[in-house]
């Protein structure tokens, strides 16, 4: 069981907007440790979308954009393309029993 | 661009060890926390372990404390993962990532990581 909690899977159609959650605790997002998020498009490695809970390294779509408030995080895909099919995780770093970098379980987005 | 190149991969039988390799080019290597991090076959990513640039600290995920060493040769621009007693459990694919920002958590660059196989 991952340390941050996302949706299993999120849908929406093309050119609608999706929120992907991402759900920690007093230890990692809440005790003020940045969230950034990975986009996995499947037989691919990890890439980074989102650092620093809400920049956008070059070359990532303006459509992506992320948020984080309390022991929360968002990533928001606005105008959905089918090439944005893909999963998505967040990741932070907790600092409860010992130091450790932490992942959510990942969402798989579905373009209808 | 940054490249990382994961090899020392494949098929290993319950108990076993492999180590892991990894090499990076076209960035100061020596001066990058570095962390390796798996995926399971059809699962989420999870965090393994992590060096800082030095040497001087390592961090690992609970399930392979003890039976994980990772470390690095700046000279040689490598990191590697040493494994040993592995299980079935510890089948993924690994993936060599550089890790950047506060806390050195944010993880810019990663490899096309190499597939790891416990099986008897």
């Amino acid at each position: 069981q991952s340390v941050l909690t996302q949706p299993p899977s999120v849908s929406g159609a093309p050119g609608q907007r999706v929120t992907i959650s991402c759900t920690g605790g007093s230890s990692n997002i809440g005790a003020g440790y940045d969230v950034h998020w990975y986009q996995q498009i499947p037989g691919t490695a990890p890439k980074l979308l989102i650092y620093e809970n809400r920049h956008r390294p070059s070359g990532v779509p303006d459509r992506f954009s992320a948020s984080k408030s309390g022991t929360s995080a968002s990533l928001v895909i606005t105008g959905l393309q089918a090439e944005d099919e893909a999963d998505y995780y967040c990741q932070s770093y907790d600092v409860g029993l010992t130091e450790s970098v932490i992942f959510g379980g990942g969402t798989k987005l579905i373009v209808l | 661009e940054v490249k990382l190149v994961e090899s020392g991969g494949g098929l290993v039988k319950p108990g076993g060890s492999l180590r892991l390799s990894c090499e990076g080019s076209t960035f100061m290597f020596g001066s990058f926390r570095m962390n390796w991090v798996r995926q399971a076959p059809g699962k989420g990513l999870q965090w393994v372990a992590c060096i800082s640039s030095g040497s001087e600290k390592t961090f690992y995920e609970d399930s392979v404390r003890g039976r994980f060493t990772i470390s690095r040769d700046n000279d040689k621009k490598a990191l590697y993962l040493e494994m040993n007693s592995l299980t079935a459990e510890d089948t993924a694919i690994y993936y060599c990532v550089r890790a950047v920002g506060a806390k050195a958590s944010e993880l810019d660059s990663w490899g096309p990581g190499t597939l790891v196989t416990v099986t008897s």
